[in-house]
């Protein structure tokens, strides 16, 4: 069974632009999950998408939007970038019976 | 709010020493989830094992074994024998849940303990 894919692998943008990153979660996992993983602070929750409804959403600014697809695949939008976004965004999923997550490889987003 | 503490920010040992990750957590709530994941250095976080507030039974799989006590509002986890492959960092979670045991999904880590074993 395929696990959770995430790509690109790594992004380089410059700071001011937008960044899209794209999640693929297990087949027949409905929850997708959103971290970010940033040197010294951790591993912050960002967005919870579960049947394509944003369900909760943790401390971070409205320039981080996203939004899952009817295929349960999802998208992580950071507009406006700045240098403090460079970290690990860590993609996870869940099935509809169980509460544990599984996450994906992450996509390495730098910010110059 | 809820919060994790991994008070172990480094941890170094030899090979086939037995090694304990401590982990403290809080929450206002009665029924909740705890975790624990593995992240080697290719990034990926790989799930342990997940644990109900409302089980306190350790549980032992190989050489990992984990001890929940709700009365310290501690999940610790022990590798026993421990290899090199087991260099990782470490991260324990919390999760919340409604009165039904509904997850509400989020997981707040705790910061992590790296853990090296030296041949």
């Amino acid at each position: 069974e395929a696990g959770v894919t995430q790509s690109p692998t790594h992004l380089i943008k410059t700071r001011g632009q937008q960044a899209t990153l794209r999640c693929s979660p297990i087949s027949g996992h409905t929850s997708v999950y959103w971290y970010q993983q940033a040197l010294g602070l951790g591993l912050q929750f960002l967005l919870w998408y579960d049947e394509g409804e944003e369900r909760n959403r943790g401390n971070f600014p409205p320039r981080f939007s996203g939004r899952q697809f009817p295929n349960y695949s999802s998208e992580l939008n950071v507009n406006a970038l700045e240098l403090e976004d460079s970290a690990l965004y860590l993609c996870a999923s869940r099935p509809r019976d169980s509460y544990e997550q599984y996450f994906g490889p992450g996509t390495r987003l730098t910010v110059t | 709010a809820q919060k994790v503490t991994q008070a172990q920010t480094e941890i170094s040992v030899v090979e086939k020493e037995d090694v304990t990750l401590d982990c403290v957590y809080e929450t206002r709530d009665t029924t909740y989830y705890l975790f624990w994941y593995k992240q080697p250095p290719s990034g990926e976080l790989v799930f342990l094992i997940r644990r109900n507030s409302f089980d306190e039974q350790n549980e032992i799989s190989g050489r990992y074994s984990w001890n929940f006590q709700k009365s310290t509002s501690s999940f610790n986890f022990t590798i026993t024998a421990s290899q090199v492959v087991d260099s990782a960092v470490y991260f324990c979670a919390l999760s919340e849940a409604d009165a039904g045991g509904t997850s509400y999904g989020k997981l707040t880590f705790g910061q992590g303990t790296i853990l090296t074993v030296h041949p």
